[in-house]
């Protein structure tokens, strides 16, 4: 089946830990998404993709970093520097970029942070 | 200033009954993409309906249609004959021309839904 995985579902860090968040598609989607939720709000744009290697700042990049070394995987550091982490994570794809393309999303990670 | 608004935290409806749901939105472009998605308990975002801004007709998925008002920047969702199922967070959201290259979608806040039996 067709689809996006985020791994693990549920994360638990100490403070001043980095913590990467997976994300695996294998649609065959050029462009990947990172999005934050945090309670009772919309999703904010972390980082997006579009190439292999390419990858872009979106609305809240700061505490975060990402790499783009495979067309199917777009993982998520969250570093130390990130003030607030705890938050449900949500990686999304597209076919391509453009207006009328819907994005899919993954079942998403909720990472605490204590 | 709020690109997308959804004035409705929280709504009920009756189990086989209709309900819209309200979202509006800023832009000054001409050419944009409204979408609805759907976020049950799981946390997971389902794509429910997409509506151009060049699209004559409303859009329309099965029991979801989307009541386009472009003179007054509304694109307010519409269920028919509700179900226990349809019981989820519901976000309205938008994409325009990037400034930036992306094409991300902008959110609104979300309204729960709570369907009645």
């Amino acid at each position: 089946d067709g689809g996006i995985t985020q791994s693990p579902k549920y994360l638990f860090r100490k403070e001043g830990q980095n913590v990467t968040l997976s994300c695996e598609q294998n649609l065959n989607h050029d462009a990947m998404y990172w999005y934050r939720q945090d309670p009772g709000q919309g999703l904010r744009l972390i980082y997006y993709s579009q190439i292999v290697n390419d990858f872009q700042k979106g609305d809240i990049a700061e505490g975060y970093s990402v790499s783009r070394e495979k067309k199917e995987s777009f993982p998520l550091t969250v570093t130390s520097a990130q003030k607030n982490p705890t938050a449900f994570y949500l990686c999304a794809s597209s076919i391509q970029q453009g207006i009328s393309y819907e994005q899919y999303f993954g079942p998403g990670t909720r990472l605490t942070v204590t | 200033a709020q690109k997308i608004t959804q004035t409705q935290p929280g709504m009920f409806v009756q189990e086989k009954e209709a309900v819209t749901l309200d979202c509006t939105y800023d832009t000054s472009d001409q050419s944009y993409g409204l979408f609805w998605y759907k976020q049950p308990s799981s946390g997971e975002m389902i794509f429910l309906i997409y509506q151009g801004s060049y699209d004559e007709q409303n859009a329309t998925e099965g029991r979801y249609s989307l009541n386009f008002q472009k003179a007054r920047k509304s694109a307010n969702l519409v269920i028919s004959a509700s179900q226990l199922g349809d019981s989820a967070m519901y976000f309205c959201a938008m994409r325009e021309p990037p400034r930036d290259s992306s094409y991300k979608l902008i959110f609104g806040s979300g309204t729960r839904l709570l369907v009645r039996p």
